[in-house]
């Protein structure tokens, strides 16, 4: 819910072009991950983050744990990048993992 | 707002016995809930699917017989792991569903911890 704000809630990109996700965080996070959902519905992890930045080919993904917040950004997306995005953060061991609302992604030709 | 409680966050099992987790749909109506387990390379993977007035699809590698679920109204579904061995544990996750189609949104639960001694 309002522990993890992420936007925008659905995005439309062009093939090609770049653009950035975000989820905000109200509450200290500990580590974040990043899925997206497949066709079948199961969520792919695409990274699981402490503070800091990966890169997975066309897919970087940062965290700032002072700032409280987490991007992912899309380079030269593609048609496949299509889908559901959802970031989840952990505060605690104990707490589990809180999900942000999702982010709808559309890559048109 | 809604929200999706799942509970418990964390249990331990006997070898061999069975453990059941619940989620509460609050605030909206679950058309749909799907339960996950997070894999080691941490993605979740899809067990199920229950939607209103279909029956439970599960996908390959998961079973009726293993993992039961019960989703008998809009706001409540359960799922059992039965005869729990080592490889059952995990993270487990379910999602609700409100709407359907590309209107669908999905609250999730924050997971339940299964340790199996």
């Amino acid at each position: 819910g309002d522990q993890v704000k992420q936007s925008p809630s659905a995005l439309s990109l062009q093939e090609g072009t770049n653009s950035a996700l975000r989820c905000n965080f109200s509450i200290a996070t500990t580590t974040v991950q990043w899925f997206l959902q497949n066709p079948r519905g199961s969520l792919m992890n695409l990274f699981y983050l402490v503070p800091g930045t990966k890169e997975n080919g066309r897919l970087k993904s940062t965290f700032n744990s002072k700032e409280s917040y987490s991007t992912l950004h899309i380079r030269d997306a593609q048609l496949e990048d299509s889908g559901t995005y959802f970031c989840a953060a952990e505060h605690n061991y104990a707490q589990g993992l809180t999900f942000g609302l999702g982010t709808r992604v559309s890559v048109f030709p | 707002g809604a929200l999706v409680y799942q509970y418990p966050r964390r249990t331990i099992c006997k070898s061999g016995t069975s453990m059941r987790m619940e989620c509460q749909a609050v605030g909206f109506q679950a058309t749909s809930v799907a339960w996950y387990r997070q894999s080691p390379q941490k993605t979740f993977e899809l067990i199920a699917l229950s939607t209103v007035n279909s029956a439970i699809k599960y996908e390959q590698n998961f079973t009726q017989e293993k993992f039961p679920i019960s989703h008998p109204n809009l706001s409540f579904s359960s799922m059992t792991v039965l005869n729990a061995y080592l490889e059952d544990r995990g993270l487990y996750l379910c999602g609700a569903g409100e709407g359907a189609g590309s209107n669908e949104r999905l609250f999730f639960g924050h997971g339940t911890k299964l340790s199996v001694l």
